[in-house]
């Protein structure tokens, strides 16, 4: 069974720019849910959707956006980027249902801005 | 506000060293208590999951266990494979299952 697939696996930007970062979840997975990882800060949760839904948002400012397609997939999107954006980009999937809420991490985006 | 403690920040052993790692909590309404491992560079890897007080999973030479303030993970004669950084994780106590709150992890060095 495929785990969750994020690309791209590194990428470096330019301050002001926008970026988009994209999730495959586990095949039968519905909920996904975005991590931000920094050495400072540790993991810090961003959103998570559902049946292309926001769910729950953490706080960050606006610039980060996402969303969920019909697939199940999603992307994520940081615009007007900044330094302190640099960091790991983690996304996860949850089987759901129940008690059965474990996430299931794909290995990241390693984003830089310069 | 959710908070998970995570000590000590770094662990060194030697090969067949046992250890234990402290994970304590401050969430009301305790939905679960996950345990991740993480290599460098890559995404957390689960490893466990404790829903009540007094529960206790093992895996190879890992053990973790669950009191109603804290959760220990309990390495066995470790070895230098077993070298990462250790994440505990909670759920939201505003209700949702799927937005977690994580320590800041145990960084476990295992030498030869």
């Amino acid at each position: 069974k495929a785990g969750v697939t994020q690309t791209p696996r590194y990428l470096i930007k330019t301050r002001g720019q926008q970026v988009t970062l994209s999730c495959s979840p586990i095949s039968g997975h519905r909920s996904v849910s975005w991590y931000q990882q920094t050495p400072g800060q540790g993991l810090q949760f961003l959103f998570e959707y559902f049946s292309e839904t926001q769910r729950n948002k953490g706080n960050f400012p606006g610039r980060f956006s996402g969303r969920q397609f019909s697939n199940s997939r999603s992307e994520m999107n940081v615009s007007t980027l900044e330094l302190g954006d640099s960091a790991l980009y983690l996304c996860a999937s949850h089987r759901g249902g129940g008690l059965n809420t474990e996430a299931f991490f794909g290995q990241g985006t390693r984003l830089t801005v310069v | 506000e959710d908070q998970v403690t995570q000590s000590p920040e770094a662990l060194r052993l030697q090969e067949g060293e046992s250890s234990s790692l402290n994970c304590s909590y401050t969430v009301s309404g305790l939905r679960g208590l996950f345990w991740y491992r993480q290599d460098p560079g890559k995404g957390p890897e689960f490893l466990f999951t404790l829903y009540s007080a007094g529960e206790e999973k093992e895996k190879e030479r890992l053990k973790a266990t669950l009191t109603k303030k804290e959760s220990f993970l309990h390495i066995t004669a470790p070895k230098p494979e077993d070298s990462a950084t250790y994440l505990c994780a909670v759920p939201d106590s505003g209700g949702s299952n799927y937005k977690l709150t994580f320590g800041k992890g145990t960084l476990l060095t295992v030498n030869p």
